[in-house]
């Protein structure tokens, strides 16, 4: 079983639909999940961090974190064009006293018109 | 968050030659981080830089191929050793603000022929 794993893509979704994106992960002491968004040719940006259960909203993103499920989820309403890229999400690898993020395969996004 | 610059933005090199990229931070950072992003896939932690001391290497990354430098607290240097053609990836220095969430530099685009 992968560390981290991302819902398969890509995916695709119109634009002005909300896109989902999953992520589930196996170290159960983990405490500190991320999004990054990765365009083509560009190096991860971060646009989301959360460290409790429940949700967390920034603009358009909203973050989801299940524990228990081992499960971390990101919304992105009104999906644009612009939102299309390759979305990763990384897991704070729990009892490194060190910040080892452990990366899923990251999921590709289109958003089309 | 901090502004971080890599040099080269990318190169081309010849089998069994090496390349240093350099990994700048405008402001002083404890820990410094090395990751590789081979073509088509995700994140890999190549190791964990910090300052006066000897880098940490993650499983399956040796020093005597992915030497590393730390002078001070905003600088460090990966040197890619005795290339191959497998050794063709972006390499991603990044730094940690606030609480665990790390940035990452533009990556240096390597392709070995």
């Amino acid at each position: 079983q992968k560390e981290v794993e991302q819902n398969s893509g890509p995916l695709s979704v119109p634009e002005g639909a909300i896109a989902s994106l999953n992520c589930t992960y196996s170290d159960r002491g983990s405490q500190s999940f991320f999004w990054y968004r990765q365009y083509s040719g560009k190096s991860p940006e971060l646009i989301m961090s959360i460290y409790s259960n429940g949700d967390k909203e920034d603009g358009r993103f909203t973050a989801q974190l299940n524990k228990a499920s081992q499960y971390v989820s990101l919304l992105i309403r009104d999906s644009q064009p612009s939102d299309s890229a390759t979305y990763l999400c990384a897991v704070l690898t729990g009892g490194t006293s060190y910040g080892k993020l452990t990366f899923g395969q990251g999921t590709i996004l289109t958003v089309h018109p | 968050s901090a502004v971080i610059s890599q040099k080269p933005s990318r190169d081309i090199c010849q089998r069994g030659t090496s390349l240093t990229i350099q990994c700048q931070v405008d402001s002083q950072v404890t820990m410094m981080f090395w990751y590789r992003q081979q073509p088509g896939q995700s994140l890999t932690l190549i190791a964990t830089a910090n300052q006066g001391s000897e880098a940490t290497y993650e499983s399956g990354f040796v020093i005597d191929k992915f030497p590393i430098s730390r002078p001070n607290l905003t600088f460090s240097t990966l040197t890619v050793s005795n290339m191959s053609p497998e050794d063709s990836s972006i390499y991603l220095c990044s730094v940690i603000q606030g609480w665990n969430e790390q940035f990452f530099g533009p990556g240096t685009r390597l392709t070995v022929l």
